[in-house]
């Protein structure tokens, strides 16, 4: 099945301990991007990536790192989470620049105390 | 002003009535669009790509109307399932594409 699988779906943690949020896909996209919503202010993106090795800042990057070193893979990392960062995230994945349409995973409730 | 603007809603309906909603860009350089459904706390998920000459899928309808840059989604006969928030994207051309998200319309679908 075409997915992209995100984990953990749910994580509170403290402020300052260093945590990663895998992503997933095994549908051979180039395109990989990050999200995170808050009430009222939508879907916001943090980090974007063409293919591997190739990344970009979105949005709202401060706080938030990311690598590709595989085409499959995107993880999210944060470094020093802060209460501000208590959001859901989304990863999601597209074809060829992120024309067609993203297919999005089940998404992280991360709240940071 | 918002790259892309929704009206939050809720739009609240009785089933088998038809709604529309419509979304506001302001970039004219704007060029794939998307409506997305989303469910309380779960994913978005892809609902259907529009196209200039509008296009249809069951009971639900996308239009695009680039002069007055805003896009619609119509839904006929509404069932219970309906009740979500329905996400409008747009994407630039700015090296890459770049999705912007509304902030979403949420419909209720009443029994």
């Amino acid at each position: 099945e075409a997915q992209v699988t995100q984990n953990p779906r749910y994580l509170i943690t403290v402020t300052g301990k260093k945590l990663t949020v895998t992503c997933s896909q095994n549908m051979n996209h180039e395109y990989m991007s990050w999200y995170r919503q808050d009430p009222g202010l939508g879907l916001r993106q943090i980090y974007y990536s063409m293919n591997v090795e190739v990344t970009d800042k979105g949005d709202v990057p401060e706080g938030y790192k990311v690598s590709r070193k595989e085409k499959r893979n995107f993880p999210l990392i944060l470094e020093s989470p802060s209460p501000n960062q208590t959001s859901l995230y989304f990863c999601a994945s597209s074809p060829w620049r992120g024309s067609r349409g993203y297919t999005f995973g089940s998404g992280t409730r991360l709240t940071v105390v | 002003r918002k790259e892309v603007e929704q009206d939050p809603g809720p739009f609240n309906v009785p089933e088998g009535a038809t709604v529309a909603f419509n979304c506001t860009y302001s970039n004219s350089a704007s060029q794939s669009f998307f409506w997305y459904r989303q469910d309380c706390r779960k994913e978005p998920k892809l609902l259907m790509s529009v196209y200039s000459s509008g296009n249809e899928d069951g009971r639900f309808t996308a239009q695009l109307n680039r002069a007055s840059q805003y896009i619609s989604l119509l839904i006929r006969d509404s069932k219970l399932s309906d009740s979500a928030t329905y996400l409008c994207v747009v994407t630039s051309r700015r090296g890459t594409y770049k999705y912007i998200f509304g902030t979403g319309t949420r419909l209720k679908v009443l029994a």
